[in-house]
């Protein structure tokens, strides 16, 4: 079973863009989360998905946003770029929601603002 | 609110010898879960270990093993016969009851010395 893939793997840009970015979850699984890691203030929740509704964001501005499509594929977007947004975004999937569920991470998309 | 802990930023040891990695915790709740995840050099975080709060026996998976002392809110992590695969950074994380969201300590780099 293939497991979570994120794409692109890389991404540079400049300030005053935006960017969007993928989160193919494992087959069958219908959450998908999404986390920052920044070498400051470490992993910090965005936001989750399931079954095409968010259900719980973190405390980032609106230019954070994303989406979850029929098939479980979820996308995050962040508009107006800023030097801070630089970091790590990794996605996690698991197939329910619930304390004891293992969450499977993809290696995550590296964006670099310049 | 819920908190996360790891005051080791970095450890190493030597290849075969065993490691404990500290993490402490904050929580109102009587019920949780609490986790380790281990993220190599290819940045895609993996589980490590999962223990249940009302569980009196400390988890173990082959060499990874805790020690959760629930009263102190301690959760370390205890690897034995260590191998240089081990070699990434260490995180502690605490699920938020209803959320589907994972609050990650700010991690532990562990190194390996042949």
């Amino acid at each position: 079973k293939a497991g979570v893939t994120q794409t692109p793997r890389y991404l540079i840009k400049t300030r005053g863009q935006q960017v969007t970015l993928s989160c193919s979850p494992i087959s069958g699984h219908r959450s998908v989360s999404w986390y920052q890691q920044t070498p400051g203030q470490g992993l910090q929740f965005l936001f989750e998905y399931f079954s095409e509704t968010q259900r719980n964001k973190g405390n980032f501005p609106g230019r954070f946003s994303g989406r979850q499509f029929s098939n479980s594929r979820s996308e995050m977007n962040v508009s107006t770029l800023e030097l801070g947004d630089s970091a790590l975004y990794l996605c996690a999937s698991s197939l329910y929601r619930g304390l004891d569920e293992k969450l499977f991470f993809g290696s995550g998309t590296q964006l670099s603002v310049l | 609110a819920q908190t996360v802990t790891q005051s080791q930023p970095e450890m190493s040891v030597q290849e075969a010898e065993t490691v404990t990695l500290s993490c402490t915790y904050d929580t109102s709740e009587s019920d949780y879960y609490l986790f380790w995840y281990k993220q190599p050099p290819s940045r895609q975080m993996i589980l490590v270990i999962r223990q249940e709060a009302y569980k009196q026996q400390n988890a173990t998976e082959n060499r990874f093993s805790v020690n959760f002392q629930k009263a102190a809110k301690s959760f370390s992590l205890k690897i034995s016969d260590s191998q240089l695969g081990d070699a990434a950074m260490y995180f502690c994380a605490y699920p938020i009851q209803g959320a589907q969201k994972l609050v990650f300590g700010q991690g532990t780099r562990l190194t390996i010395n042949p």
